[in-house]
């Protein structure tokens, strides 16, 4: 079975530009969340989508946004980026609330 | 608010010796335990986990506990190797959310 993929793995963004990712999701998994990894704040919750609707949302400005379609998959969206949004951005999927969580191996965004 | 803390930070232990990572919740609604090991450029792994309703599990050289009534929970593992080493992040989830809350991490080495 395949695991979570994440596209791309790498970015380089510059300042006041916006970015968005991909997360596919395990077959059958219809949770995707969305954490925010950097080393000074460590894995920090974004966002969390079941059946394309979000339940959860964790304490970031409104510039993070994210969206999940029909077939689980979902993205993720930064808009007027800045240099501390650099971090490596994590998707993690699961069959629902009670069930294991599985992560994807990340994408690295740099802003310079 | 909700708060996982991790300890310890760094934990250096010779091939063979045992690692114990601990870690103290602050919400007492959370009913799921898991931990992650995550290498060097990939994402987090689900190596154990641990369920409210029990106070121990474990899985080859890996053990889990879990004391309700402290809000304590911690990794054991035994007849440490190598490739054990990476950091090793604790979590917490409520029932009815997919929020995690993560611990800081513990970066584990394993001296040869």
């Amino acid at each position: 079975k395949a695991g979570v993929t994440q596209t791309p793995r790498y970015l380089i963004k510059t300042r006041g530009q916006q970015v968005t990712l991909s997360c596919s999701p395990i077959s059958g998994h219809r949770s995707v969340s969305w954490y925010q990894q950097t080393p000074g704040q460590g894995l920090q919750f974004l966002f969390e989508y079941f059946s394309e609707t979000q339940r959860n949302k964790g304490n970031f400005p409104g510039r993070f946004s994210g969206r999940q379609f029909s077939n689980s998959r979902s993205e993720m969206n930064v808009s007027t980026l800045e240099l501390g949004d650099s971090a490596l951005y994590l998707c993690a999927s699961s069959y629902g609330f009670e069930y294991e969580q599985y992560f994807g191996p990340g994408t690295r965004l740099t802003v310079t | 608010g909700e708060n996982v803390e991790q300890h310890p930070s760094t934990l250096s232990v010779q091939e063979g010796d045992s690692a114990v990572i601990k870690c103290t919740y602050s919400d007492s609604a959370s009913n799921y335990f898991p931990w992650y090991k995550q290498e060097l450029g990939k994402g987090p792994q689900l190596i154990i986990d641990i369920r409210s309703n029990v106070g121990e599990k474990k899985d080859q050289r890996i053990a889990v506990t879990l004391n309700k009534t402290a809000k304590h929970f911690s990794l054991h593992i035994t007849e440490t190797q190598p490739e054990d080493s990476a950091v090793y992040f604790c979590a917490a989830k409520s029932p009815g959310t997919y929020k995690y809350i993560f611990g800081t991490g513990t970066r584990l080495k394993v001296l040869a």
